[in-house]
């Protein structure tokens, strides 16, 4: 079985650009939460996604968007890129919403922004 | 707001030693603690969790106790093992929500 998938595993943009990562949840689940973890700290929530809908969302600005398809795999768009989004970004998924369900982490997208 | 806080790293011990990583929190309401460990090139793992005040977790010979009064989640362990090298993370769910709030990580190294 599969675990949580992403990709790119590695990413290079330049300031401005835009750059979308993709995340596939593990087999049975449907609920997808993507978090930002820059070098040294611990990972940041983004926000979450059940049932194609944006449920919960963190202190992020709007250049970060995102989107999840009727196959529950989940996009995560940012625009107008800034030196300080250079980060790693973790997608986690769980069979449901709750805290009764464990999220599972995928190994990250490394994304550098020069 | 919600926030986690953990012990500096990095954190160097030999083989069969104890372990302390210290972990407090703030946060409104009653909120769900987590341990996370995050092995080298590997994504984060669920180590373990309690949801109430005066619970214990544990797994794989880790434990922690969710201590309200003192606002603690120290994570122990008896007697590491090199293979348990990693990142550890302390992590709270606040109540009313389902986003972790993380802390910044302590870096474990069990020398043989």
């Amino acid at each position: 079985d599969a675990g949580v998938t992403q990709s790119p595993t590695h990413l290079i943009k330049t300031r401005g650009q835009q750059v979308t990562l993709r995340c596939s949840p593990k087999s049975g689940h449907d609920t997808v939460s993507w978090y930002q973890q820059a070098l040294g700290q611990g990972p940041q929530f983004i926000f979450q996604y059940y049932e194609e809908e944006e449920r919960q969302r963190g202190n992020f600005p709007d250049r970060f968007s995102g989107h999840q398809f009727p196959n529950y795999s989940s996009e995560l768009n940012v625009n107008a890129l800034l030196l300080g989004d250079s980060a790693l970004y973790l997608c986690a998924s769980s069979p449901g919403t709750g805290l009764s369900y464990e999220q599972y982490f995928g190994p990250g997208t490394r994304l550098t922004v020069t | 707001g919600d926030s986690v806080t953990q012990m500096e790293g990095p954190v160097t011990l030999s083989e069969e030693a104890f372990l302390t990583i210290n972990c407090t929190y703030t946060a409104t309401g009653y909120p769900s603690l987590f341990w996370y460990v995050q092995y080298p090139g590997e994504g984060l793992q669920l180590l373990l969790k309690a949801t109430k005040a005066d619970d214990k977790g544990s797994n794989k010979g880790f434990e922690a106790t969710y201590r309200k009064e003192t606002t603690s989640f120290h994570l122990e362990k008896g007697s590491v093992q090199v293979s348990d090298s990693a990142v550890y993370f302390c992590a709270l769910i606040p109540g009313g929500s389902e986003k972790l709030v993380f802390g910044k990580g302590t870096k474990l190294t069990v020398n043989p």
